[in-house]
């Protein structure tokens, strides 16, 4: 079944902290992991993806972790500014499909000033 | 603005009626997606095209939905006799046609059945 669990469901950090967000995946065709932050009335934007030749990539403060045995990966957001408060998305497709994406829960950051 | 467009930005209809939203992408890209939104979740896939192609529709997709994208460019959703349960966002992304290249979302449609 194509289907990815996204945790936690909601997260309270301060600014300056480290925001971690978690996605496991069950479909080992699975072969790209974008994440997703939308705001309140507008639709989902890109932020960082990874494709799973590598286990790392930072683009910025943000980076995203993956371990293929585990079928899982997940979001850091370092240095988390209340300006990152927004609900966050991680995605997976199979990269023939392109952008045939499967989306998990979502998870409400909110990052207190 | 060269974003994906989403037109109305909010419908409000009666249970029964038909709606029709529209989508027009990103004009180099080749690859245009329909997502459905409810509060609190995540997108779900609804349908693809490749072109004026429709490639792949979700399970997800019922007989009173039909989209199009005539001669390959703008796509429109209609949805036939709705019911309550189609309250949601509807969104509309593109890509380029190479591999998973970025998504670009629209800002959606919201839809609300009375």
């Amino acid at each position: 079944q194509q289907q990815v669990k996204q945790s936690p469901q909601s997260l309270i950090v301060q600014k300056g902290g480290i925001s971690i967000i978690n996605c496991a995946y069950e479909n080992t065709a699975f072969d790209y992991f974008p994440w997703y932050q939308q705001f309140p009335g507008k639709g989902p934007a890109l932020l960082i993806a990874i494709r799973p030749d590598v286990s790392e990539k930072k683009e910025g403060r943000f980076t995203i972790s993956f371990n293929k045995s585990a079928k899982q990966f997940s979001l850091h957001i370092m240095d988390s500014q209340p300006g990152d408060s927004a609900t966050y998305f991680c995605a997976a497709s199979p990269l023939y499909a392109g952008n045939m994406l499967t989306f998990g829960g979502g998870t409400r950051l909110m990052v207190k000033p | 603005d060269t974003g994906v467009s989403q037109n109305p930005r909010h419908k409000i209809t009666k249970r029964g009626q038909n709606v029709t939203f529209r989508c027009d992408p990103i004009s180099e890209h080749n690859r245009l997606y329909w997502y459905r939104q409810t509060l609190g979740q995540g997108p779900e896939f609804l349908t693809y095209f490749q072109n004026e192609a429709q490639l792949e529709k979700s399970r997800l997709l019922s007989d009173r939905f039909s989209a199009e994208r005539p001669k390959g460019s703008f796509s429109t959703l209609e949805i036939q006799r709705t019911e309550q349960g189609d309250s949601a966002m509807y969104l509309c992304a593109s890509s380029p046609s190479q591999g998973a290249g970025e998504a670009f979302f629209g800002q959606g449609t919201r839809l609300t059945v009375v």
